[in-house]
This record gives C-alpha cells, structure tokens and sequence, in this order.
C-alpha cells in the first residue's frame, strides 16, 4: 500500500533550535518525495523535492531508501518558520500525490 | 495575482442541497486536482483529472463528482450522498508529467460548511 506517515502532529521549538520533522513513506516502487508547506493565510506551496537535492529557506531532506524515510531538517530553526508541513508521495505515473497527516511547526521567540 | 483561483471562499449548504465549488487556472496547466483538508487528517484526494474530458476518481470520490469540459476549469460538485461535507477543500494544477517530479500549485481553498 502507498501511504505517508508523518507521526507528529505538533513540534514546538525554540527559536535557534534545530528542527526535524519526520516523514515515513511506504511505495513499492522509485519513489519521488516532496515537502509542502502553508503558511498562515497563505496557499500550500511547494518547499522542496527530493530530485533537486536543493536547499529552500535553510530547510533540507534527505531519501533514505534503506529506513524509507524523508525527513525535513534545518539546524536553526527561524519564527518565521512556523507553519503547517506535509510531506508527499508522488504515486506511479498518474501524477497524483499522497499527503501525509502534516506536521504543525511552532518555533517560539 | 493569476495562476489558480477558487470561489467562493466560503460556502455554506443546507442539507440535501448540492453545492458546486469552482477551480479556475491560467497556467495551461493539463492536470488538476480537488483535495479535501480535514485536521490531522492531511490532504486527501476526491478527483483528478489529466486531460480535458477525462477525470479519475481518487480515494475518497464519493458523494461528489466533476467534470472537465474545458483545460481552465475543473469545477466540483458536492453531492447530497456526501455523508460529511463540512471541510476545506483544495483544487491544484499541474504540468502532467508521467515521469518526472512535478509542483503541484495550489488554491487558496473553500471552505464548505453544512448547516
């Protein structure tokens, strides 16, 4: 079965802090993983995709096939930072996506 | 601000009523997508579709249905057989790629409450 597991529904960090937020997938397949991100009153948005191998906002992740995972890191976390994240899993061809349950962010002052 | 716009904003249906959601883009995007966003649940996939006049159901299809008459618009339809309507739902586009990693862009969302 394709599905995302993101186990915290809230992390709550200082500012300064570093912040992991997990992501478990489980896809027969090669998969293709994405991190999203929303803001308070903004739209879902796009923060980064595994292919890229790419840095956004200081936030990186990491494919790791052996522990199927996608974990989203960034070693200082920023207040701006808060928001409500959702990894995803891009299923076969069809270009569908599966979204995890998504992990609210707080990063206190 | 193009790119892809929901309306209305927010939506309120009496029961037994249906009640269609528009999702509009200028992207040329193929693909357009209707989620629904329940808390702690994520985003879970209604329907979608790739090409214009065809669509695909998704994983929680029922009680709604859709159509694709046209590239820009893929407009939502909740259904009286739709057992718990209220919530916020999401449309997004994107470039069809059967092979590589694709963004999807996304709404700014209505939000359906049953009265």
């Amino acid at each position: 079965a394709q599905r995302v597991t993101q186990p915290e529904k809230l992390l709550s960090v200082f500012k300064g802090a570093p912040v992991e937020l997990k992501c478990n997938y489980s896809y027969s397949g090669s998969p293709e993983l994405f991190w999203y991100v929303q803001y308070s009153r903004q739209r879902l948005q796009l923060l980064l995709r595994h292919i890229s191998r790419e840095s956004i906002k200081g936030f990186t992740a990491d494919l790791n096939k052996g522990e199927t995972s996608f974990h989203l890191k960034k070693p200082f976390a920023q207040e701006e930072d808060s928001a409500m994240y959702y990894c995803a899993l891009k299923a076969g061809n069809t270009g569908k996506l599966i979204f995890g349950q998504g992990t609210t962010l707080q990063v206190k002052p | 601000d193009g790119g892809i716009t929901q309306s209305p904003k927010y939506l309120f249906r009496k029961e037994g009523q249906n009640v269609t959601l528009s999702c509009e883009q200028n992207l040329n995007h193929d693909a357009m997508y209707w989620y629904r966003q329940d808390p702690g649940q994520g985003l879970r996939l209604i329907y979608y579709s790739q090409i214009v006049n065809d669509f695909q159901k998704g994983d929680i299809a029922e009680g709604y249905s859709v159509s694709r008459e046209k590239k820009e618009s893929f407009p939502l339809t909740v259904t009286s057989a739709q057992k718990n309507p209220t919530a916020f739902y999401l449309c997004a586009s994107s470039i069809f790629s059967g092979t590589g990693g694709n963004e999807q862009f996304f709404g700014p969302g209505t939000r359906l409450t049953v009265l």
